[in-house]
C-alpha cells in the first residue's frame, strides 16, 4: 500500500488559493490519486481524482508531476465553508484492493 | 449521481445489545463496500472490505465475530455490532465503489454509535 504524507494543518485567508501537497513515494503503476473532503461528523466527500498530469473540475485542480511521487490539490479562492479535513488517497479499489487513509490536512479558512 | 445512504445516522443502545447499520448505494451497483471507524480528531480506520456475494475481509485487529458484515446485494451492505460495549462507541462510516467509477469510493454520512 502506498503511504501518504500530508501537512497536519494549514491556515488560509478567505479568497486565497490554497495548495495542499501529498507525498506518496511508493506509488504503484496502477494506483490512482484521489482527494476527499471531510466535515466534522460527516462522511468524506469525493473532490477529484487523477492518474498523471493535471486534472481540473468545478471545485479543484489536481497537479501530478511526471514521477507521480507527489500530488497537489489546489482550491481556488477558498471560503469559510472550505474549512475541513482533506485526505489524499493512493491506490485502487474494487476486488480485494483497498486504500488507507492517512492523517489528512486540517484546513482552517480565516475571515 | 453516486449517492450512498447510511442509516441510522445516530443510535444509542444499552451495553450488551446489538446494533445494525445499513449502507445502500442508491444509484449505482456497488461491487465493493468498505466499513470504517473514526474516533474524534482521528483519521478513518478501515475495518473491513466486502465484495458482493463474498465474505468480508477484515483488517488486522478487527473482530469479525463482533462486527458482522453482510453484503448480500449490489446495493446493500450491513454492519452489525454485536454485544456492544461502551468502547465500541464511535463514528462508523461506509463507502461503496462500483464499475461506474471504479477507483472512487462514495461515502455514506456516517453513524454515530453511543453505547451506554
Amino acid at each position: 500500500l502506498a503511504k501518504t504524507t500530508q501537512p497536519i494543518s494549514m491556515d488560509s485567508y478567505e479568497g486565497q488559493e490554497v495548495n495542499i501537497t501529498c507525498s506518496h513515494n511508493n506509488i504503484a503503476t496502477n494506483d490512482y490519486i484521489t482527494w476527499y473532503q471531510q466535515f466534522p461528523s460527516q462522511g468524506p466527500r469525493f473532490i477529484i481524482q487523477g492518474y498523471k498530469t493535471k486534472v481540473t473540475n468545478e471545485v479543484a485542480s489536481l497537479f501530478i508531476p511526471a514521477d507521480r511521487k507527489s500530488s497537489t490539490l489546489s482550491l481556488p479562492r477558498v471560503s469559510l465553508s472550505d474549512t475541513a479535513v482533506y485526505y489524499c488517497l493512493v491506490g485502487v479499489t474494487g476486488g480485494y484492493q483497498k486504500v488507507t487513509f492517512g492523517t489528512g490536512t486540517k484546513l482552517q479558512v480565516i475571515p | 449521481g453516486a449517492v450512498v445512504s447510511q442509516h441510522p445516522s445516530w443510535v444509542i443502545c444499552k451495553s450488551g445489545t446489538s446494533v445494525k447499520i445499513e449502507c445502500r448505494s442508491l444509484d449505482f451497483q456497488a461491487t465493493t463496500m468498505f466499513w470504517y471507524r473514526q474516533f474524534p480528531k482521528q483519521s478513518l480506520m478501515l475495518m473491513a472490505t466486502s465484495n458482493e456475494g463474498s465474505k468480508a475481509t477484515y483488517e488486522q485487529g478487527v473482530e469479525k465475530d463482533k462486527f458482522l458484515i453482510n453484503h448480500a446485494s449490489l446495493t446493500l451492505s450491513t454492519l452489525t455490532v454485536t454485544s456492544a460495549h461502551p468502547e465500541d462507541s464511535s463514528f462508523y462510516i461506509c463507502s461503496a465503489s462500483g464499475a461506474v467509477a471504479k477507483n472512487i469510493q462514495y461515502f455514506g454520512a456516517g453513524t454515530r454509535l453511543s453505547v451506554l
